[in-house]
């Protein structure tokens, strides 16, 4: 069955430490979209990509980085400047980027706490 | 801006109870619209969309139609199951590059 998978489903960051989340597709889907959930807010775009090797920042982009070196692959890594990186992250990907009604296909997310 | 706004939760409900989750939203030209729900420990899926005003979307007993007059998009299903209890957001998509903004979600129990 084509979808998204994301792993691992938890993860635990110690002080000063960079972790990476990855997100692998296999729906041939050509955007990528990293999304960060706090209890009781709306999803908020981290990154996402169009298209190989290019990515664009979203509305928080501060604290992490990407790369979109293949297109079924994803990685957010989330750095030491991050300084409240306890969330829900998501992974999504959608066939045709720009799309007034495009659909999103979602991972089923990481959980990231801080030791 | 744009902007999305979803009724506070929890929304608790008995089962066969009649829903309505509201959605009320701020754009500037015609943006689409979604309901995606989301399981416990599980990412989002598409529940049903809207892409032009008057538009009626429906999946799985769940409706919405896409009201430009009072910029709203509820979400509404007659009987309610168990098997509904999630968390749904509205969201929708409008502006140059075509980003979802997102609600906060509305959180439904439902209780047998």
């Amino acid at each position: 069955d084509g979808g998204i998978t994301q792993s691992p489903k938890y993860l635990f960051r110690k002080e000063g430490q960079n972790v990476t989340l990855s997100c692998e597709q296999n729906l041939n889907h050509d955007a990528m979209y990293w999304y960060r959930q706090d209890p009781g807010q709306g999803l908020r775009l981290i990154y996402y990509s169009q298209i190989v090797n290019d990515f664009q920042k979203g509305d928080i982009a501060e604290g992490y980085s990407v790369s979109r070196e293949k297109k079924e692959s994803f990685p957010l890594t989330v750095t030491s400047a991050q300084k409240n990186p306890t969330a829900f992250y998501l992974c999504a990907s959608s066939e045709h980027p720009g799309l007034l009604n495009e659909k999103l296909f979602f991972g089923s997310g990481t959980q990231l706490s801080v030791l | 801006g744009n902007s999305v706004t979803q009724m506070e939760g929890p929304v608790t409900l008995s089962e066969e109870a009649f829903l309505t989750i509201n959605c009320t939203y701020t754009a500037t030209g015609y943006p689409s619209l979604f309901w995606y729900v989301q399981y416990p420990g599980e990412g989002l899926q598409l529940l049903l969309k809207a892409t032009k005003a008057d538009d009626k979307g429906s999946n799985k007993g769940f409706e919405a139609t896409y009201r430009k007059e009072t910029t709203s998009f509820h979400l509404e299903k007659g009987s309610v199951q168990v098997s509904d209890s999630a968390v749904y957001f509205c969201a929708l998509s409008a502006g140059s590059n075509y980003q979802l903004i997102w609600g906060a979600g509305t959180k439904l129990i439902i209780k047998p």
